[in-house]
């Protein structure tokens, strides 16, 4: 089976840098994934990584160390608009194969 | 960029009728998937379809659920008695290159 952990709430201020952390357990592992979701919409698609490293896209960032079954998410100046839900998932080493999302890290931006 | 369709954006139906949500997938992906989304809980895989026939489905997805690609564009789930627990936003989504690209869903209301 896969089995996902992620923080379920993370608060910060407007231009900070934040974190999302994410662990994971799983079979058949073919890369990890972030999607970020606003209330009411549909899960949008952010970052992949399927080897070790840093992947950078504008103000967001995506780490991946498959040795230690860990990844994160680095959002940086933060913007408002940044509330929302973000969601690691596996990915199973099939193509068509599923992918298996965490429970989701509720990210609040304040003024 | 572009989209996945959905049709009905939301579904009101009474215990035990059927229903049909219906998706019209990106059209030069291959692999199409349905999740659905409790509110407030995490997105929870369904079933994955490629080449016209399922490829993985969870135990959620048992004999009461169905998926079909009738023509060349259009991707449904079908649930024949609908009960209670199936009242969730349920989402389509298509896969290029890694990415899940989703629907903005069909709510459904089972009373």
């Amino acid at each position: 089976g896969q089995s996902l952990e992620q923080p379920s709430e993370v608060t910060a201020v407007e231009g900070a840098i934040v974190q999302i952390n994410c662990t994971y357990q799983t079979s058949g592992f073919y890369g990890l994934s972030w999607y970020q979701q606003h209330d009411g919409g549909a899960p949008t698609f952010l970052s992949y990584n399927a080897l070790d490293g840093l992947e950078e896209t504008g103000r967001f960032s995506s780490f991946l160390s498959r040795s230690d079954s860990y990844g994160y998410l680095l959002l940086q100046e933060l913007q408002m608009k940044d509330s929302a839900s973000y969601f690691c998932a596996v990915g199973a080493n099939t193509n068509a194969g599923k992918s298996t999302f965490g429970d989701g890290t509720t990210l609040t931006v304040k003024p | 960029e572009p989209e996945v369709t959905q049709t009905p954006s939301h579904q009101v139906t009474q215990m035990g009728q059927e229903v049909i949500l219906r998706c019209v997938p990106i059209s030069n992906h291959l692999y199409f998937y349905w999740y659905r989304q409790i509110l407030g809980q995490k997105v929870e895989f369904l079933v994955s379809f490629y080449n016209n026939e399922i490829s993985e489905k969870s135990e959620i997805f048992d004999d009461q659920f169905s998926v079909e690609r009738p023509d060349g564009s259009n991707f449904t789930l079908k649930i024949r008695s609908t009960k209670l627990e199936d009242s969730a936003m349920y989402f389509c989504a298509s896969k290029g290159r890694e990415k899940l690209f989703f629907g903005s869903g069909t709510q459904l209301s089972v009373l």
